[in-house]
Parts: structure tokens; C-alpha cells; sequence
């Protein structure tokens, strides 16, 4: 079946534009999560969805990042007022099962966002 | 989450077993064991879990030890394909975050 899938795959932004990124994850998969790796890192977490309501966005680093998800499947993840420091690849994540312990999340391909 | 610790990067012939190790000396009795692992220009992939008990899949086998301090993640042959970085990852059941805290991984490289 499908897998999630993000989109663009590539994106250039002079530094200030706003840029949106989306995200369609597996359907009827409740948990979705962003994540953000720079160069050379492990992805870091952004923030969490599960259904419509954003349950967790302590990741956010500032308050020109913005997500939503507002019929709980899609999701866009909204920059607003890029900066180069936000040149990064942005992962989207879904996953079925609502326990911690055992649940398995399953990646998009990610978008790579530069900042010029 | 409790941490974990892995080398950086190891290296495999093609076509051998390969066994990378996680350090997880503060893991707690809730916690799973996860590996992720990141090809080249691609999102993470699910690999394994488990708990106590070793466990095996089509993937790769997971050995933990007794005390549960360390596991080890087992390609029982390495192809091109399996070069990527792998993850160690604990997910308590009880308490914590919903989200994956990935760390650095081990770049594994597999020599033809």
C-alpha cells in the first residue's frame, strides 16, 4: 500500500519568504509527528499530532514554525519568515498504534528546505 | 527516555555478519528496545523491537542481554543495500514522549 508521502521533495526559499510543507500519511493512521534533521544529525522532534488535536509541540524552536492538521490526516507544517538556520530536512511520521512501547512509525521521504 | 550509546560508524564486508552494538545502562523495566535504520537520501525505516527476549524478523535479529544494559543489532549478511545509519532507541510504555529521540546512530559501511 502507500506509504507516507511528503511534498515538495525539494524546496529553495530566499530568507523571509514563508514556506508550507505537507505531509500525507497512511491512512486511518492516528499518530503523526514532524521531525527535523540537519546535516549530518539524527532527526529531532518537531512536533506531534494524534487525530486533529496537536497533543505536543515543546520541539518547535520558534514561534515562526507552525503546524496543523485540522481533519486528522493531512498535516502541513508552515515556516514563516525563513531563516538560513532553518535549511534542514523536515520528516513526517505516522504511525497506527496509540502505545508507546511497541507502536511503529513509518517515515516519508522528507523535504529538504534551504534557505538562501 | 533513557539515553543510549553507539559507535559512531563501523564497517562490514559484504555477504558477513554484522553486529552493532547500543549501551542502555539506565534503561528501565518499561522500556522497549527499538532500531531504526536511515539509507542515503531516505527517511528512517523500522528495523526491530523488543523488550526481554531475543527476537528475530526478516529483517535482522536483536540479542539483549540479560541485564538489559546493552543490546545488539544483527545483520546476519550484509549487502550494499544495508549500508545506513542505524539507531538505538528506547520507548518507555508508561511514561514519556510519543516521539523517537534518534540521537547520532552508527554509519555502517558494507565493503564490496
Amino acid at each position: 500500500g502507500a506509504g507516507v508521502s511528503q511534498s515538495p521533495r525539494y524546496k529553495v526559499a530566499k530568507r523571509g519568504q514563508d514556506v508550507a510543507l505537507r505531509c500525507d500519511p497512511i491512512s486511518g493512521h492516528v499518530s503523526l509527528f514532524w521531525y527535523q534533521q540537519a546535516l549530518g544529525q539524527g532527526p529531532e522532534f518537531l512536533t506531534y499530532f494524534q487525530n486533529e488535536a496537536q497533543l505536543d509541540k515543546s520541539g518547535l524552536p520558534s514561534d515562526r514554525f507552525f503546524a496543523e492538521r485540522p481533519e486528522g490526516s493531512v498535516s502541513t507544517l508552515k515556516i514563516q519568515r525563513t531563516q538560513q538556520e532553518d535549511s534542514a530536512v523536515y520528516l513526517c511520521a505516522s504511525s497506527f498504534s496509540l502505545y508507546r512501547g511497541t507502536d511503529t512509525q513509518y517515515f516519508g521521504p522528507g523535504t529538504r528546505l534551504t534557505v538562501l | 527516555d533513557a539515553k543510549t550509546t553507539q559507535p559512531n560508524s563501523m564497517e562490514s564486508n559484504e555477504e558477513e555478519p554484522v553486529h552493532l552494538p547500543c549501551n542502555h545502562s539506565t534503561i528501565s523495566g518499561t522500556d522497549y528496545i527499538h532500531w531504526y535504520r536511515q539509507l542515503p537520501s531516505q527517511g528512517p525505516e523500522y528495523v526491530i523491537h523488543g523488550l526481554t527476549s531475543n527476537v528475530n524478523n526478516r529483517m535482522a535479529s536483536l540479542a539483549i542481554a540479560e541485564d538489559r544494559k546493552s543490546s545488539t543489532l544483527i545483520l546476519h549478511r550484509a549487502t550494499l543495500r544495508d549500508a545506513a545509519v542505524y539507531y538505538c532507541i528506547l520507548r518507555d510504555s508508561q511514561t514519556g514522549a510519543n516521539n523517537l529521540f534518534f540521537g547520532t546512530g552508527t554509519r555502517l559501511t558494507v565493503i564490496p
